[in-house]
């Protein structure tokens, strides 16, 4: 069974901060992370994605995860943060493999930009 | 135009009453599923569809029922709603070609159901 944790569930940056979202997962097969984010009132939105290959991971407006094997983590950054970024960011997870169509979700978390 | 829509976006009704959500898509995708949103607990699988004849519950499906009327329509229907099934409901799609290599999962906007 997988499980995400994400860390905070309420995150306040100023803008132009560097923004840190936290997102650990348990997984008993090589697994597939997703970033996605729900601006207020919409659906939820891919940001980013890991599968295989690059653990380095580049997404849309800007942001960027690591895949840690060793510390079961899939982080995201952006270096420098926007009053656009606002928004709940969840990270999820699956499995590769004939399970991938599953996804896993973690409880959230919301990020406040502060001017 | 939205790839994957959900209507109605906004629906109050009582407790007891039947309620249906519907979704439509345009990407094409044979997978289709339902979820629900909760403060504080992030999305939860209700019931998912690799085809029209393949439907399967999720992680919490008590209460629920679904319908692939098409591959491109998606129903979730409320038999007798409850105060505690207030909550947004999304709808997601997945192509099966990309399974196991690129499985990603599109949304709808969202429902935002109240049971009163």
């Amino acid at each position: 069974a997988q499980s995400v944790t994400q860390l905070g569930s309420h995150v306040s940056v100023s803008e132009g901060a560097l923004v840190l979202l936290r997102c650990n997962y348990s997984s008993s097969v090589p697994p597939y992370l997703f970033w996605y984010v729900q601006y207020p009132n919409q659906g939820l939105q891919l940001l980013l994605k890991y599968t295989t290959g690059a653990t380095l991971v580049k997404g849309i407006n800007g942001f960027e995860a690591e895949f840690k094997k060793s510390e079961t983590s899939f982080h995201l950054t952006k270096p420098s943060a926007h009053m656009s970024d606002a928004a709940e960011y969840f990270c999820a997870v699956s499995d590769s493999g004939a399970g991938s169509y599953q996804l896993t979700f973690g409880k959230g978390t919301k990020l406040s930009v502060i001017p | 135009d939205a790839d994957v829509t959900q209507t109605p976006r906004n629906r109050i009704t009582k407790t007891g009453k039947r309620i249906m959500l519907e979704c439509s898509q345009t990407k094409g995708h044979d997978r289709m599923y339902w979820y629900r949103q909760d403060p504080g607990l992030g999305l939860r699988l209700i019931y998912y569809s690799f085809d029209v004849k393949d439907i399967n519950k999720g992680e919490i499906s008590d209460g629920y029922s679904v319908s692939r009327q098409a591959q491109a329509k998606f129903s979730l229907s409320l038999e007798s709603a409850i105060p505690n099934q207030t909550a947004l409901y999304f709808c997601a799609t997945s192509d099966s070609s990309l399974a196991g290599v690129s499985d990603t999962q599109y949304f709808g906007p969202g429902t935002r159901l109240t049971v009163l």
